[in-house]
């Protein structure tokens, strides 16, 4: 498989469930990102990984939780959710490296298919 | 600040018409631009993309052109398709940083 896969593709869950999300990144990159897409507002990043360190959380709630425990997976564990978190949540993958620039200065990154979360 | 400003759709367009998707930016420097296309129950999916001014992306049939003068990269196809309806996201990185900044996308859809 290539590319960049994230699972599940759909989930539903209540507002008391304990849920994690998976992307996985097959493209040897060591950046990873997530991103919130809601209906009618810009796509929103959430967190971004590179070589499996935190370098940038965008005052996201708690109650999302990323782990990246290798360069090629990125988990998004969510509880108490609340109904506005409906969304769907893309993964993303770059070069990243040296100063966040992969080869030719651009970090080009790639998108995987995304989550559907409904939070009920 | 970075920003991204692209027209508001939805566009609609019959088959074999020109399409035309304005995308205007604000940032230092000289960004990396970038069109990502989201088609229906889909992730994104990189388009095209240029690094330097007068650059010219080009994929699949369309094209966009980095204008500093006008901080613009607008992205065109002659003949559009049925299959190319879908939303369109301009984005750009900065020179320095890696953060993706994000138009609110624009929804075409093409009518056989």
């Amino acid at each position: 498989e290539t590319g960049v896969t994230q699972t599940p593709r759909h989930l539903v869950m209540g507002m008391t469930n304990k849920k994690s999300l998976k992307c996985e990144q097959h493209l040897g990159h060591n950046a990873m990102y997530w991103y919130k897409q809601s209906a009618k507002k810009p796509l929103e990043l959430m967190f971004v990984y590179n070589f499996k360190e935190q370098t940038e959380n965008n005052s996201v709630p708690s109650r999302f939780s990323p782990e990246c425990p290798n360069s090629s997976h990125l988990f998004l564990h969510l509880h108490t959710l609340q109904p506005e978190d409906s969304a769907l949540y893309l993964c993303a993958s770059s070069l990243g490296g040296a100063g966040g620039k992969g080869a030719g200065g651009i970090d080009t990154q790639y998108f995987g298919p995304g989550t559907r979360l409904t939070v009920l | 600040g970075n920003s991204v400003t692209q027209m508001e759709g939805p566009v609609t367009l019959s088959e074999e018409a020109f399409l035309t998707i304005n995308c205007t930016y604000t940032a230092t420097g000289y960004p990396s631009l970038f069109w990502y296309v989201q088609y229906p129950g889909e992730g994104l999916q990189l388009l095209l993309k240029a690094t330097k001014a007068d650059d010219k992306g080009s994929n699949k049939g369309f094209e966009a052109t980095y204008r500093k003068e006008t901080t613009s990269f607008h992205l065109e196809k002659g003949s559009v398709q049925v299959s190319d309806s879908a939303v369109y996201f301009c984005a750009l990185i900065p020179a320095a940083g890696n953060k993706l900044t994000f138009g609110g996308g624009t929804r075409v859809l093409v009518k056989p």
